[in-house]
């Protein structure tokens, strides 16, 4: 079964400053895809980036970057400039490319804090 | 913008009473998902369809949950009886394809006292 590990449960960051948070990932599949999301205080999920697998090149949304390694299976999260907006818990997830067996495993979670 | 809508947003109960949330996917997702997220145990698949069909409910107590989906808009979860060990946040979501990721409704915060 694929599971997904978070290590980090709180990370703190300056306001304006870069965090990154860690992900990995167990699977024995060579096709997948790798997804964070933000939950704010409101619980909203909200679907920052996504990975293909088969891309080398890391996916990149604004503020927001990942460094996803395959060999190492991992997956990390870079926040650039950190706003006040970004503090929120942030889950990594894993999904399988499979028609008809894709649902989606989370990891634990990394409670992000931005400090003023 | 498109959501996922969940009803309803809160829901207290008392422990034996049964308790069903809902769930309206956005329009033209076939794919529909149910989560539990609780402290200890995060976020947990309980079930989900794929055009109305269940695919998978394996992660759901099967004596006391069920979830179906009536029609293409409509995806309800159903607890009977209820029980304090039930409380938790339960989010639907709904996706199509296979290539991108799920868009989460807000979710139902269930108390069972």
């Amino acid at each position: 079964a694929q599971t997904v590990t978070q290590s980090q449960p709180e990370m703190s960051v300056q306001e304006a400053e870069t965090v990154t948070l860690s992900c990995t990932y167990d699977t024995s599949e060579s096709d997948y895809y790798l997804f964070w999301y933000k939950q704010p205080p409101s619980r909203q999920m909200i679907l920052v980036i996504r990975q293909e697998a088969y891309k080398q090149q890391n996916a990149t949304e604004n503020r927001f970057s990942v460094n996803f390694q395959k060999a190492a299976k991992s997956f990390s999260l870079k926040i650039s400039d950190s706003q006040l907006g970004d503090a929120a818990m942030y889950f990594c997830a894993y999904r399988r490319p499979s028609y008809n067996n894709n649902d989606m495993r989370f990891g634990a979670g990394t409670r992000l804090t931005v400090k003023p | 913008d498109a959501r996922v809508t969940q009803t309803p947003r809160h829901k207290v109960t008392e422990m034996g009473q049964e308790v069903t949330m809902r769930c309206q996917p956005i329009l033209g997702h076939n794919t529909v998902f149910w989560y539990r997220q609780t402290m200890m145990q995060g976020l947990e698949l309980l079930a989900y369809f794929r055009n109305r069909a269940p695919l998978d409910d394996s992660g759901m107590p099967k004596d006391r949950f069920s979830a179906e989906m009536p029609d293409a808009t409509l995806a309800t979860l159903k607890i009977q009886p209820s029980e304090p060990r039930d409380s938790a946040v339960y989010f639907c979501a709904s996706g199509s394809g296979i290539t991108y990721g799920y868009t989460f409704g807000s979710g139902t915060r269930l108390t069972v006292v």
